[in-house]
């Protein structure tokens, strides 16, 4: 079973900064089978990012996803209020498992 | 317009059952993969439960397998989770998601509002 670790566990910014956040994987993700969702308190998860680099239907160019193989970012160039929230990891592309990461927290600094 | 409806949380004691629905429209449902997130409360996101299109494959988390079990009724429309020997650490809010067309791997693009499970004497 592949393995998420997510760092930092939480970031504290200001609206307008960067922001960027760390996925690592025990093992190599398969053909960057990488997918990154947002989540705000009281709501489902919303995908944001796709197959590593993939923007969702929908989300702002200021979101953005890197990498490949065991280790992957997603960037928020610059965040607004709304962006505000815990994001998630996930790799889906080694059935059975779809595995999450613990999250990383962006809050108001 | 594409939609997850989940339904039949509650509270239950240690050991009981519960079934969990979840209703699709919008999209082709008998098409698609499903699965079954849950998270605890406070704690991060943990899938449980993956059904192919056609019912033919299921996959389980280690900590449901041998007491959940996952089934769909694609002339329904709908997605089901029965959960048997329910335990404490199975109290979640529980997500059905929308997975990949026929056998492609795919991110949850769509999710369910999610229904809470509680288990507790």
């Amino acid at each position: 079973e592949i393995v998420l670790t997510q760092s930092p566990g939480t970031l504290s910014l200001s609206p307008g900064e960067r922001a960027t956040l760390s996925c690592r994987a025990s093992q190599s993700v398969s053909s960057s089978y990488l997918a990154w969702y947002q989540q705000k308190p009281g709501q489902a998860p919303r995908l944001l990012i796709y197959g590593a680099s993939s923007r969702a239907t929908g989300i702002p160019d200021r979101f953005s996803g890197s990498g490949s193989g065991t280790d992957f970012t997603l960037t928020i160039s610059r965040l607004e209020p709304e962006d505000f929230a815990v994001y998630y990891c996930q790799q889906y592309g080694s059935s059975p498992g779809f595995t999450f990461g613990p999250g990383t927290k962006v809050d108001i600094k | 317009q594409v939609q997850l409806v989940e339904s039949g949380g509650g509270v239950v004691q240690p050991g009981g059952s519960l079934r969990l629905s979840c209703a699709a429209s919008g999209f082709t449902f008998s098409s698609y993969g499903m699965h079954w997130v849950r998270q605890a409360p406070g704690k991060g996101l943990e899938w449980v439960a993956f059904i192919r299109y056609d019912g033919s494959n299921k996959y389980y988390a280690d900590s449901v397998k041998g007491r959940f079990t996952i089934s769909r009724d694609n002339s329904k429309n709908t997605l089901y989770l029965q959960m048997n020997s329910l335990r404490a650490e199975d109290t979640a809010v529980y997500y059905c998601a929308k997975g990949g067309l026929m056998d492609v791997e795919e991110a949850f693009d769509i999710w369910g509002q999610g229904t809470m499970v509680t288990v507790s004497s």
